[in-house]
């Protein structure tokens, strides 16, 4: 079965600065999806950014970028010029790009600190 | 576009007492549709999807059970309430058949069982 893990419960970073979130994941597929998940404190989860594993291009979105290494099964987030807004629970998942189901993977999420 | 209504936003229910959680999509069709909990300082754990009317799977053996009477329409049930059904749960869709599509997340239920 396909695993995530995230290594850091909680970061911290100072307000414009760049902050890089760890993510490993465990697969035995060769094509899958990866997303990173933001969770506010009012709790509702927003998608963050999509990486398909088949693209070796790394994605971005505005100040959210990732650093998808295939090889090494690892996707991180960095986020550049951190605004307070930032702060949140964020969330690596994994789906398999088989089936129509769509039963993401979680990490047990990284609590994001911002500090002015 | 697509929007996704998820009710009550909390609610309290004393142990034994039945559930109903909601939730509804709107601006697109056969949708996949889940319930996923999240425990205080965990992650995510999905509970049911569902590919179609009438179509459900259970990921975890539980006092819950779901419902897809209509296309985009899922709810959360239960007969009796356990303490350990507390926990904040979150209804999502994701386009259908279409590999890699991001799941779209309600605001959630933060359900208290007293």
């Amino acid at each position: 079965a396909q695993t995530v893990t995230q290594s850091q419960p909680e970061m911290s970073v100072q307000e414009a600065e760049t902050v890089t979130l760890s993510c490993t994941y465990d697969t035995s597929e060769s094509d899958y999806y990866l997303f990173w998940y933001k969770q506010p404190p009012s709790r509702q989860m927003i998608l963050v950014i999509r990486q398909e594993a088949y693209k070796q291009q790394n994605a971005t979105e505005n100040r959210f970028s990732v650093n998808f290494q295939k090889a090494a099964k690892s996707f991180s987030l960095k986020i550049s010029d951190s605004q307070l807004g930032d702060a949140a629970m964020y969330f690596c998942a994994y789906v398999g790009a088989q089936g129509g189901s769509e039963k993401l993977v979680f990490g047990k999420g990284t609590k994001l600190t911002v500090n002015p | 576009s697509q929007t996704i209504h998820q009710w009550p936003a909390t609610l309290v229910q004393p142990v034994g007492s039945p559930l109903s959680l909601e939730c509804t999509v709107e601006g697109t069709s056969n949708p996949n549709l889940y319930w996923y909990r999240q425990a205080a300082g965990r992650g995510l754990q999905l509970l049911f999807y569902s590919i179609g009317i009438d179509q459900i799977s259970s990921e975890v053996p539980q006092n819950l059970s779901a419902s897809r009477p209509q296309d985009r329409q899922f709810i959360l049930s239960s007969k009796k309430l356990l303490l350990s059904d507390s926990g904040f749960y979150l209804c999502a869709w994701s386009r259908g058949h279409s590999a890699g599509s991001p799941l779209h997340f309600g605001n959630g239920t933060r359900l208290t069982v007293t």
